[in-house]
């Protein structure tokens, strides 16, 4: 049971270049999340997934694009990355009962683009 | 609007005394409140929550939590800080009847720091 993966742990882009970060949970969870972290700025959400086959936008969706084809799978991609995309991004999932939502976070992508 | 505020960036305890990392929130209607530590170089992972019941909740590592409908508070405490609590805390807050708005309002985090 590895909880929530992600790849890569870290990665460089020049300005302009495409990528696309993997998330995979292997928990069953309805709900997958993507974040970015910056000093001073706390954790700010880029968009979510209530389900396979769904994606919502949330704080800060600008220049990002998901998709979520599999239930174990939330995929984030920058199509023209920009220096302002430099931070750390975590993946999270979570489920929901009547015990309320407790969220599982991958170990974070280390992102800069020059 | 609903936010969340941790008001110290950074706390210091010594090792053995009792340490509180505060949070504030504002929210419309009930909330569900939550803690979240992050060590060094890995993900957040969960410390507790309150959503219904007793105010003062129990989590992991000892940690525990008094949740203050009057003033707004959830602060985060412990009786007796070990050197291994040292790490940045997040507060959180969703309203209860937030249905499929999946948004939790984060805390900017407080770094805590437990000395020898």
């Amino acid at each position: 049971n590895a909880g929530v993966t992600q790849t890569p742990k870290f990665r460089v882009l020049k300005t302009g270049q495409s990528m696309t970060l993997l998330c995979a949970q292997d928990m069953n969870h309805e709900y997958m999340y993507w974040y970015r972290q910056d000093p001073g700025m706390g954790l700010r959400l880029i968009h979510y997934s209530v389900g396979e086959g769904t994606t919502a936008k949330g704080e800060v969706p600008d220049g990002y694009n998901v998709s979520r084809l599999k239930k174990q799978n939330f995929l984030l991609g920058l199509e023209s990355a920009a220096p302002s995309q430099t931070s750390v991004y975590f993946c999270a999932s979570s489920y929901e009962d009547r015990m309320g939502e407790k969220l599982f976070f991958g170990s974070g992508t280390q992102l800069s683009v020059l | 609007a609903q936010s969340v505020a941790q008001p110290e960036d950074q706390v210091n305890v010594a090792e053995g005394n009792p340490l509180t990392v505060k949070c504030t929130y504002s929210v419309s209607g009930n909330p569900y409140l939550f803690w979240y530590v992050q060590y060094p170089n890995r993900g957040l992972q969960f410390l507790l929550k309150y959503i219904t019941g007793d105010n003062l909740v129990k989590g992991s590592y000892g940690f525990e939590a008094e949740f203050n409908k009057s003033q707004t508070s959830f602060h985060l405490k412990k009786p007796s800080a070990l050197v291994s609590d040292s790490a940045l805390y997040f507060c959180a807050v969703r309203a209860v009847n937030a249905g499929n708005n999946r948004k939790l309002i984060w805390g900017l985090g407080t770094s805590l720091a437990v000395n020898p």
